[in-house]
């Protein structure tokens, strides 16, 4: 099975902190994503990567930025987090081509105070 | 820019009854389509997914979907719906060759025992 694994499930942060949230997949996937999920909006995704040291900004990346040096790992960073950070974010992976099924992690839940 | 529609934010059956939520999607190409299902506390999971062939998808727990080309259209089906469904459920797309995954704001589900 597919695993894509996020580092934490449940964080709590200050207002101005910096914050990591690691993702690691197992499966050799090209294509890694950051999303966040909040009621009411779906999923949006913040960044995305093809390949390792590539990423592209996708529709929410204000105030985040990511790395992935590394094939397995993408990490999302939050150089200074604020409270309307506080939200769910959710790592995935898939192949490279399109019409390959995407993986989810289970999730991280950040709270921001 | 790719977008995915859900037509409805909650919705409210008995058991029993049947189901059908509307996803609609913006892109011209050639798409492949997805249903996940998040229940709750859970972890997204994938219900069902299109990428060619037959229009008529059939996925886990009996839920089905069709692809109608002509309405851009992807609609989640289940003829008779369990208290056990209760969650929500995102309808994606991915368009081209990039692979992102663009998500609908997500329908809940909830089903009156």
């Amino acid at each position: 099975d597919v695993k894509v694994t996020q580092s934490s499930r449940y964080l709590v942060k200050r207002t101005g902190e910096k914050v990591f949230l690691e993702c690691v997949q197992d499966m050799d996937h090209e294509n890694m994503f950051w999303y966040r999920q909040d009621p009411g909006l779906g999923l949006r995704l913040i960044y995305f990567s093809y390949d390792v040291k590539m990423k592209e900004k996708g529709d929410i990346p204000e105030g985040y930025s990511v790395s992935r040096e590394k094939k397995e790992r993408f990490s999302l960073i939050l150089e200074s987090a604020s409270t309307n950070q506080t939200s769910m974010y959710l790592c995935a992976s898939g192949l490279g081509a399109s019409g390959n099924t995407i993986y989810f992690g289970e999730g991280s839940w950040l709270t921001v105070v | 820019a790719q977008s995915v529609s859900q037509h409805n934010h909650h919705v409210i059956l008995s058991e029993a009854a049947s189901l059908e939520l509307g996803c609609n999607y913006s892109y011209g190409g050639t798409v492949n389509l997805f249903w996940y299902v998040q229940y709750p506390g859970q972890h997204l999971q994938l219900l069902l997914k299109y990428f060619s062939g037959d229009p008529l998808v059939k996925g886990i727990k009996g839920f089905e979907a069709e692809f109608i080309k002509s309405k851009f259209s992807f609609n989640l089906r289940k003829p008779s719906v369990q208290w056990s469904d209760t969650a929500e459920y995102f309808c994606a797309v991915i368009g081209g060759s990039q692979g992102n995954l663009i998500f609908g704001k997500g329908t809940k589900l909830s089903v009156k025992p």
